[in-house]
């Protein structure tokens, strides 16, 4: 089975700090997305990344940008975090596309980050 | 615009009873739906899928039923069980997931 590992369960921070949450995947995926999770909002995709050093701009970009320097490592960041960034954050991949589905969809345990 | 979206916000059902989670979508062209749970601290898990030339799709204990002419999706739990109170996730798998709100179950012993 795909294994998605989000470094961190639980993170607090204080408004202002840089704050990097980790996700890596175990099998050799190309693509690979963050999303963060909110009450009655859902999963709403912030970015996403199809191969090594690319990245595209999912719904709610602001405020993050991501970082995918090797293929099973997708990181993402909050410049300068601030209270409204508190959420859940969830961390996917998925090994390629038949048709237009993604197969083979996979989540992380999702990341809990509370801004102070 | 489009959307995926969840009918009910929380439902609460007896041990043993059966439950049915519902789910409306937008997208007249989407032809993939997935239905994830999500446990207390845990990612979403992948539970059951339909594409779109299907109407109907039995897992174990779970059945999900496309309606295409009311755009209508939903997921029926037989004898339902405490191990199933989660969060549930309907999905419309377009290449990007859009996923609903979700719907809270929870099982009264």
């Amino acid at each position: 089975d795909v294994k998605v590992t989000q470094s961190s369960r639980y993170l607090v921070k204080r408004t202002g700090e840089k704050v990097f949450l980790e996700c890596v995947q175990d099998m050799d995926h190309e693509n690979m997305f963050w999303y963060r999770q909110d009450p009655g909002l859902g999963l709403r995709l912030i970015y996403f990344s199809y191969d090594v050093k690319m990245k595209e701009k999912g719904d709610i970009p602001e405020g993050y940008s991501v970082s995918r320097e090797k293929k099973e490592r997708f990181s993402l960041i909050l410049e300068s975090a601030s209270t409204n960034q508190t959420s859940m954050y969830l961390c996917a991949t998925h090994f390629g596309y038949s048709g237009n589905r993604a197969r083979g969809y996979t989540f992380g345990s999702g990341t809990r980050l509370t801004v102070v | 615009g489009e959307s995926v979206g969840l009918h009910l916000p929380t439902l609460s059902v007896q041990e043993g009873d059966n439950s049915i989670i519902n789910c409306a979508y937008s997208n007249s062209a989407s032809d993939y739906f997935i239905w994830y749970k999500q446990e207390s601290g845990k990612g979403p898990q992948f539970i059951i899928d339909i594409r779109s030339n299907m109407d109907k799709r039995q897992g174990q204990r779970v059945t999900v039923l496309l309606n295409k002419t009311v755009k209508h999706l939903s997921l029926q739990i037989a004898a339902t069980q405490p191990g199933d109170s989660a969060v549930y996730f309907c999905a419309e798998n377009r290449g990007d997931m859009r996923f609903g709100a979700g719907t809270r179950l929870t099982v009264k012993p």
